[in-house]
């Protein structure tokens, strides 16, 4: 079955610190995978995707994510964090059997950045 | 997030009601999917449509319906509202098209069933 876990439900972290929010995949072929955050009384966001290439993807707010195919992982990562990062993050993954269109999202992780 | 749109933003009803929840978008995106966030869950698919004609049932479709009027609305019906289909509802498109393979969410409504 298709899943995406993101293993912590909250993640702290101090303004200009280093963050990373974790998400691990399990998929039949060649994943898609992306992030999406959801700011307080608002919908998600796009912030990055990987589809194929680099493992090494930027996205929008100054975020990256790197994807590891042999842990089938896809992490979420900013250098320095800043307060207005804080946030509901979602990793999810393309359905590959509901016509390859739709999105399986994880839980998803509060980031909270304090100052 | 402007180029999709949800009506009503908040809606409370009560057990046994039918409410319609309203997506439209002007983006152009062919496809279109009705999304429930629940806390803890994260956003599952409830419908999905690629065109007017061609309407998908989603993992939770149960307890509701779709219509497609056109390209660009795509409506969400409770026929009978039930106090577990208090959740968080968001619209999403996205181009038939390309590589792009993201979704474009709208606001989302939050329903509460009393």
């Amino acid at each position: 079955a298709q899943s995406v876990a993101q293993p912590e439900d909250q993640v702290n972290v101090a303004e200009g610190n280093p963050l990373t929010v974790k998400c691990t995949y399990s998929v039949s072929g060649n994943p898609y995978l992306f992030w999406y955050v959801q700011y307080p009384n608002r919908g998600l966001q796009f912030l990055l995707k990987y589809i194929t290439g680099d493992n090494l993807v930027k996205g929008s707010y100054g975020f990256e994510a790197e994807f590891n195919k042999s842990q089938t992982s896809f992490h979420l990562k900013k250098p320095s964090a800043l307060v207005s990062d804080s946030a509901l993050y979602f990793c999810a993954v393309r359905d590959m059997y509901q016509a390859g269109t739709a999105l399986i999202f994880g839980k998803g992780t509060t980031l909270s950045v304090s100052s | 997030d402007a180029d999709v749109t949800q009506t009503p933003r908040n809606r409370i009803t009560k057990t046994g009601k039918r409410i319609m929840l309203e997506c439209s978008q002007t983006k152009g995106h062919d496809r279109m999917y009705w999304y429930r966030q629940d806390p803890g869950l994260g956003l599952r698919l409830i419908y999905y449509s690629f065109d007017v004609k061609d309407i998908n049932k989603g993992e939770i479709s149960d307890g509701y319906s779709v219509s497609r009027q056109a390209q660009a609305k795509f409506s969400l019906s409770l026929e009978s509202a039930i106090p577990n289909q208090t959740a968080l509802y968001f619209c999403a498109t996205s181009p038939r098209q390309g590589a792009s393979y993201e979704q474009y969410f709208g606001p989302g409504t939050r329903l509460t069933v009393t």
